[in-house]
């Protein structure tokens, strides 16, 4: 079946050292994104990317990084530089036109300990 | 810049009682998406419903139902006979679609309670 993988569902951090999330999608999406979710926040966007070798930051990139080497992944990196990088994180893709046809992944928990 | 909001932060009803949930979006584009999303406690996103901004048909799936209304920007959700399992955090959303990419702009959801 086609969708998206997350991996993993929890993660734990130590302050000062950098993490990286896994987004891996096999439904030949051209675009793929990253939000975060805060309680009472919704979901904000770190960063998209519409074509490989290709990035965007979204409305709060600071301290985050990411890569779009291969159509089918797009992982993300919580550097020590974010200061608060405990949250949900959402990876989702989409066919890249408006419009929809966005699916999300299931997730993947970050906490700082 | 798009704008999304759901002012009602968190609702309780018992269940069987119908439920409205508000959201009113901001855009300059004439072209754009509206959705709900909702989300069960395990996290994941469900998507419920995409409207383009051409159709302000209402539209009726089960007990859910939704009300378009361009002329004040708004995109309400209905729940007709509330039942426990429609407890979660519903989110709604935005999309441009003249603006050359298509990223989802998301309100800060409201938390539904459903009580036997």
């Amino acid at each position: 079946d086609g969708g998206i993988t997350q991996s993993p569902k929890y993660l734990f951090r130590k302050e000062g050292q950098n993490v990286t999330l896994s987004c891996e999608q096999n439904l030949n999406h051209d675009a793929m994104y990253w939000y975060r979710q805060d309680p009472g926040q919704g979901l904000r966007l770190i960063y998209y990317s519409q074509i490989v070798n290709d990035f965007q930051k979204g409305d709060i990139a600071e301290g985050y990084s990411v890569s779009r080497e291969k159509k089918e992944s797009f992982p993300l990196t919580v550097t020590s530089a974010q200061k608060n990088p405990t949250a949900f994180y959402l990876c989702a893709s989409s066919p890249g036109t408006g419009g929809g046809g966005y699916t999300f992944g299931s997730g993947t928990r970050l906490t700082v300990v | 810049a798009q704008k999304v909001t759901q002012a009602q932060t968190e609702i309780s009803v018992v269940e069987k009682e119908d439920v409205t949930l508000d959201c009113v979006y901001e855009t300059r584009d004439t072209t754009y998406y509206l959705f709900w999303y909702k989300q069960p406690p395990s996290g994941e996103l469900v998507f419920l419903i995409r409207r383009n901004s051409f159709d302000e048909q209402n539209e009726i799936s089960g007990r859910y139902s939704w009300n378009f209304q361009k002329s004040t920007s708004s995109f309400n959700f209905t729940i007709t006979a509330s039942q426990v399992v429609d407890s979660a955090v519903y989110f709604c959303a935005l999309s441009e679609a003249q603006s050359g990419y298509s990223t989802l702009t998301f309100g800060k959801g409201t938390m539904l309670l459903v009580s036997p």
